[in-house]
């Protein structure tokens, strides 16, 4: 059963960057095939889609927040990751991690998501 | 503001039938046979109910239909069961490599 997790900081201070990393258990990302995404949600409110990174490193994002977004893998370790720079309150969500079989279709396994909050 | 809208509500007694709207543009819902839709309990992580505007994952009650018209998606709960209440969201391939949701509906069973 594939699983995915979410961990990082669950606070971050306003101007700093973000950093989050996904960790795949029982499945490989290097096998291909799939899109790995990021996908927030600030308290209350709804889902937002930030990007996805295929196995060979090529990315693709929102354009929204796309200027502060960079996500990276590491095939080795079975990981992807996220960096949100130069962080505002506006940034304060729920972040998940996904996975999805097209660039154009569904997230079919989700990570349980975490919260990160932008303060002083 | 999100990208496809939705009603911020919806409700329905157990054993009714109730359907939910996703209206975007050409550019998203209108453009792509890519919709799909997402329950939500509190505190956990969305679920996958409908793909590609019609289809059910495995697991998935046959009471949860899909269908398209135009720029407007809807997501079909048949037989409302108590335990269908939760947050539902809709999301749309948009183009240029670009995936946009619904801002919600919160689905009560009265």
């Amino acid at each position: 059963q594939l699983q995915l997790q979410e961990s990082g900081p669950g606070l971050v201070r306003p101007s700093e960057p973000l950093s989050l990393t996904c960790t795949v258990s029982g499945g490989s990302i290097s096998s291909g095939g799939y899109y790995w995404g990021w996908i927030r949600q600030p308290p209350g409110k709804g889902l937002e889609w930030i990007g996805s990174i295929y196995y060979n490193g090529k990315t693709y994002y929102s354009p929204s927040p796309k200027s502060r977004v960079t996500i990276s893998v590491d095939t080795s370790k079975n990981q992807f990751s996220l960096e949100v720079s130069s962080v505002t309150a506006a940034d304060t969500a729920v972040y998940y991690c996904a996975r999805s079989s097209t660039l154009l279709g569904h997230f079919d396994y989700w990570g349980q998501g975490t919260l990160v909050t932008v303060s002083s | 503001q999100s990208a496809l809208t939705q009603p911020p509500s919806a409700s329905g007694s157990p054993g009714q039938s109730v359907t939910i709207s996703c209206t975007g543009t050409s550019s998203d819902v209108g453009g792509y046979n890519y919709v799909s839709w997402y329950q939500q309990n509190p505190g956990k992580a969305p679920k996958v109910i409908i793909y590609e505007v019609t289809k059910r994952p495995s697991g998935v009650p046959n009471r949860f239909s899909g269908s398209k018209s135009g720029n407007t998606a809807s997501l079909t709960v048949s037989g409302l069961q108590v335990e269908d209440e939760a947050d539902y969201y809709c999301a749309s391939y948009a183009g240029s490599n670009n995936v946009v949701f619904g801002g919600g509906t919160k689905l009560t069973v009265l």
